[in-house]
C-alpha cells in the first residue's frame, strides 16, 4: 500500500524561530511532492511543490527533497503566529506526466508560540 | 491558481436522503477531483471525474453511493447517496490545469443526523 506519513505533532516553535516538518513516503518511484497548509475549519491551501533533489525557496518556505531516502521537508523561517496550521504533504505516486493522484499524509499541526 | 466555488457550504440532512454537491471553476480545468475529509483525518481521494464519460473511482468507492457528473470542463457534481452518520464529512472538490498542481475548493460541511 502507498503511504504518506507525518508526524502529528503538535509541533510547537516560538515566534521567529525555524519550524521543520518532516514527510516520508514509501513508493520509491514517486516523481512529484506538495505541501499545503490548512487552516482549521479551512481547506487546504497550496504552499509550494517540488520535483528535483535539493533545496526549493520561496520566501520564508524552504522545500527540501531527498528521493534516495524518500524523505522531502518543509523549512518556516522566522515563524509567525499567522503559520499556525496544519500542514499536509502530498505525494504524486504516478507516473511523471500523467494525470496528478496526490497521496496525502495525515498532516503535521503546527503552533507558534508568543 | 483558479477560483473554485462549492454549493452548499454546509448541510444538515437526515439519513436515508441523498445531497448534490456542485463544483465550478471560473475557467476551463483539465482534471477534477473529489476528497473526503472525515473528521480529525486526511484528505482521502473518491474519484476523477472525467468530462464526458463516467468518473474513475478509488478503492473504497462506488458509483451507486457516489455518482459523479462532469458535462463540462468547468463544472462537476457529487451526490451523497443513501446517507448514513458515517457519511458526516467535509467534501472537497480540486482542480489541476493541465499540471500535476490542484488546487482546492472551500469544500462542503456535511452533517448526517
Amino acid at each position: 500500500q502507498k503511504e504518506v506519513e507525518q508526524n502529528s505533532g503538535p509541533l510547537s516553535v516560538p515566534e521567529g524561530a525555524i519550524a521543520s516538518l518532516n514527510c516520508t513516503y514509501s513508493d520509491r518511484g514517486s516523481q512529484s511532492f506538495f505541501w499545503y497548509r490548512q487552516y482549521s475549519g479551512k481547506s487546504p491551501e497550496l504552499i509550494m511543490f517540488i520535483y528535483s533533489n535539493g533545496d526549493k525557496e520561496d520566501g520564508r518556505f524552504t522545500a527540501q527533497l531527498n528521493k534516495a531516502s524518500q524523505y522531502v521537508s518543509l523549512l518556516i523561517r522566522d515563524s509567525q503566529p499567522s503559520d499556525s496550521a496544519t500542514y499536509l504533504c502530498a505525494v504524486n505516486m504516478e507516473r511523471a506526466g500523467t494525470a496528478s493522484k496526490l497521496t496525502f499524509g495525515t498532516g503535521t499541526r503546527l503552533q507558534v508560540t508568543l | 491558481s483558479a477560483v473554485i466555488s462549492q454549493k452548499p457550504s454546509r448541510d444538515i440532512c437526515q439519513r436515508g436522503t441523498s445531497l448534490t454537491i456542485q463544483c465550478q471553476v471560473d475557467s476551463q480545468v483539465t482534471m477534477m477531483f473529489w476528497y473526503r475529509q472525515q473528521p480529525g483525518q486526511s484528505l482521502t481521494l473518491i474519484a476523477t471525474a472525467n468530462q464526458g464519460s463516467e468518473a474513475t473511482y478509488e478503492s473504497g468507492f462506488v458509483i451507486d453511493k457516489f455518482p459523479i457528473s462532469r458535462p463540462n470542463l468547468t463544472f462537476s457534481t457529487l451526490t451523497v447517496s443513501n446517507m448514513s452518520p458515517e457519511d458526516s464529512s467535509i467534501y472537497l472538490c480540486s482542480v489541476a490545469r493541465g499540471g500535476e498542481t490542484q488546487y482546492f475548493g472551500p469544500g462542503t460541511r456535511l452533517l448526517v443526523l
